[in-house]
């Protein structure tokens, strides 16, 4: 059994805080990492897709890392503002063929 | 561009009952994905169809059966209702099967569907 796991479940901050959370995935049979967004009453959207050891990317305030040998990535969000209020799904594509999710982390921004 | 569309968004069912859930895409992907979204856990695949022609089981293939009627079209289907599917359910593509972990996934707007 493949496990993703989020960590924390959930996370409040304020306006302006910079925050993290982290996605743990297999270190073995690494093809790629999938980060997602999912705005509540919408669909999840693309972040990120990564797909080699030690990858940065970046779109806006938003940035993920990715260390595939020790099976990790960080998602970091610079600045929190309430728009960014959403729970973050990351995703590991293994030697499986699919796509297996986390449990996701619930971010709020309090203004 | 649509997208990926569903229908229907809701529907409450009795135990027993049957029901096809729709999606569509018009983004000329090859591949297509049903999930189900329970309390607490990930979005767990349901069926895939990498291409036209072909499905495959997910990880909770269970009481479920889909077809993928043309490159645009993929339905899932429910035969005998039961309260343990009761879930939201997102259908996804993505483009050609040879990248597939390299290509993100584009997620429908969802169905909410309650057995009762």
């Amino acid at each position: 059994i493949l496990n993703v796991e989020q960590s924390p479940q959930s996370l409040h901050v304020q306006e302006g805080d910079s925050t993290n959370f982290t996605c743990s995935f297999p270190s073995s049979n690494f093809y790629a990492l999938h980060w997602y967004r999912w705005e509540t009453a919408k669909s999840p959207e693309a972040l990120f897709v990564m797909t080699l050891n030690g990858d940065e990317k970046k779109k806006g305030r938003i940035s993920a890392t990715l260390n595939t040998k020790e099976g990790y990535s960080y998602l970091y969000i610079k600045g929190s503002q309430p728009e960014d209020s959403a729970t973050y799904l990351c995703a590991f594509w293994g030697n499986t063929g699919k796509l297996i999710f986390g449990q996701g982390t619930t971010l709020q921004v309090k203004p | 561009n649509a997208g990926v569309t569903q229908t229907p968004k809701f529907q409450v069912l009795k135990t027993g009952q049957s029901m096809t859930l729709q999606c569509a895409q018009d983004m000329n992907h090859n591949s297509m994905y049903w999930y189900r979204q329970d309390p607490g856990m990930g979005l767990r695949l349901i069926y895939y169809s990498a291409s036209e022609g072909t499905t495959d089981k997910g990880e909770v293939p269970n009481g479920y059966n889909v077809s993928r009627l043309n490159k645009r079209e993929f339905s899932l289907r429910l035969e005998s209702a039961a309260p343990s599917q009761t879930s939201v359910y997102f259908c996804a593509s993505s483009s050609s099967p040879g990248r597939g972990p390299y290509n993100e996934q584009f997620f429908g707007p969802g169905t909410r569907l309650t057995v009762l």
